[in-house]
């Protein structure tokens, strides 16, 4: 059974603060992707990252795959209070779109 | 942009009751995917649909579970007899080709499901 952790599960900081959200596993996964859910809605896509070492970034989101494709890191810079919310990775099975959530990481950026 | 629209939002039963939870994926689609969400917990994968037949599930997805895609745009999750732990968020997503990377899943907004 594949296994995602996320890390930490509750984050609280100021706004214009850095923060960084960790999401680990034993298992190597085909991609693994960040989604961010607010309440009440599915979640949606951030970002998919493919190989080992990548690096994308989406505005003041930085994600970054490990080089051997088990772990993955978000990091925002400058946090502004939108973005508040729920953070998830998932990991892409080889077979295809089958995926494992982690358990989240819920953000607070104060004004 | 084209959405993945779930009903009901939510829907509460009594256990042992049969419910049917639906979903219509994004047109051009052609994969399609089940998954819940109980309260405080992880996103679980439940099953995923292709070419009119199941082609994989999970331990979850036992025999009181069943997929349909009756009209070739409906996509429906059937629970024959609910149990009090079957209550979660159920959510359908779908996406346009096999490999995630290629092509990203769209996830709606969930059914809430309330087994009393």
């Amino acid at each position: 059974t594949q296994l995602l952790e996320q890390s930490p599960q509750f984050l609280s900081i100021q706004e214009g603060e850095n923060l960084t959200v960790y999401c680990n596993s034993s298992s190597v996964f085909s991609s693994l992707q960040w989604y961010r859910q607010e309440p009440g809605e599915g979640p949606v896509l951030l970002v998919t990252v493919v190989t080992g070492g990548e690096v994308k970034k989406l505005k003041r989101l930085t994600f970054q795959f490990g080089d051997a494709r088990k772990d993955s890191s978000l990091h925002i810079t400058a946090a502004q209070p939108g973005d508040t919310g729920l953070y998830l990775c998932a990991g892409a099975s080889a077979a295809g779109n089958k995926l494992t959530f982690g358990g989240g990481t819920r953000v607070l950026v104060k004004p | 942009e084209p959405e993945v629209t779930q009903t009901p939002s939510h829907q509460v039963t009594q256990m042992g009751q049969e419910v049917i939870l639906r979903c219509v994926p994004i047109s051009n689609h052609l994969y399609f995917y089940w998954y819940r969400q109980i309260l405080g917990q992880k996103v679980e994968f439940l099953v995923s649909f292709y070419n009119n037949e199941i082609s994989e599930k999970s331990e979850i997805f036992d025999d009181q579970f069943s997929v349909e895609r009756p009209d070739g745009s409906n996509f429906t999750l059937k629970i024959r007899s609910t149990k009090l732990e079957d209550s979660a968020m159920y959510f359908c997503a779908s996406t346009r080709e096999s490999r995630s990377y290629n092509s990203p899943l769209h996830f709606g907004n969930g059914t809430r499901l309330t087994v009393t």
